[in-house]
């Protein structure tokens, strides 16, 4: 499968823990994002990286979230000292930066935290 | 903060039926895609329409686009129990800084 991955699919975290996402995106991509969706609404736009730089992120990503893309390859997303409202389905797509806007998407990592 | 909003925000049609979706959105775009989403899962692209284009066609999808009134609709036609799912569109805005803005999306049921 040459898609975008990521894993684990499901998470159920207690209040206060930490959390790691990870994202395999299509391999020729060079441009990452990481998108956040609550029950009921569209995407919300977190942050992305162009190779392994970090080019723009959302007031969204609070001092909680950190995100890394170390090697230009896959990236991962940490969410620390996790809250209920950090609960949503996050998603990870991928594209070329001359066509950013056809972003492919991965099946998402589902966050509960009780 | 969303820039699309849609309308309806749930939609129950006959199978063999079309279905149309509106989107409204706010600011100037480059281009405006159609995404679909089963259930808990990703975001699957159906139609991409750049801002020059006035109407597109892909299968049974139709998707129109008028920059005057910021507004875009997506028809299917001859509607499929498998087009049960929600869909969205993202606008690519031209001062947005190259990331996807999504509305709050359609649920659209087929009922067979």
């Amino acid at each position: 499968d040459t898609g975008v991955s990521q894993d684990p699919r499901h998470k159920i975290t207690k209040r206060g823990q930490n959390v790691t996402f990870r994202c395999d995106p299509i391999s020729e991509h060079n441009r990452l994002y990481w998108y956040r969706q609550t029950l009921g609404q569209g995407p919300e736009f977190l942050t992305y990286f162009q190779n392994e730089a970090q080019l723009e992120k959302s007031r969204l990503l609070s001092d909680r979230f950190s995100a890394e893309r170390p090697k230009g390859s896959f990236s991962t997303l940490e969410i620390q000292r996790t809250e209920q409202g950090d609960s949503a389905m996050y998603l990870c797509a991928s594209s070329h930066t001359s066509a950013y806007y056809e972003q492919y998407f991965g099946p998402g990592t589902r966050l509960t935290v009780t | 903060s969303q820039q699309g909003e849609e309308d309806p925000q749930a939609l129950s049609i006959q199978e063999g039926e079309n279905a149309t979706m509106n989107c409204s959105y706010k600011t100037s775009i480059n281009n405006l895609q159609w995404y679909r989403q089963n259930s808990g899962r990703g975001l699957v692209h159906l139609i991409l329409i750049r801002s020059n284009e006035r109407e597109k066609h892909s299968g049974r999808l139709r998707v129109t686009l008028d920059t005057s009134k910021k507004s875009s609709s997506l028809l299917i036609t001859a509607s499929r129990a498998a087009d049960t799912a929600s869909y969205f569109c993202a606008t690519d805005p031209i001062q947005g800084a190259q990331k996807l803005v999504f509305g709050q999306g359609t649920r659209l049921t087929i009922n067979p």
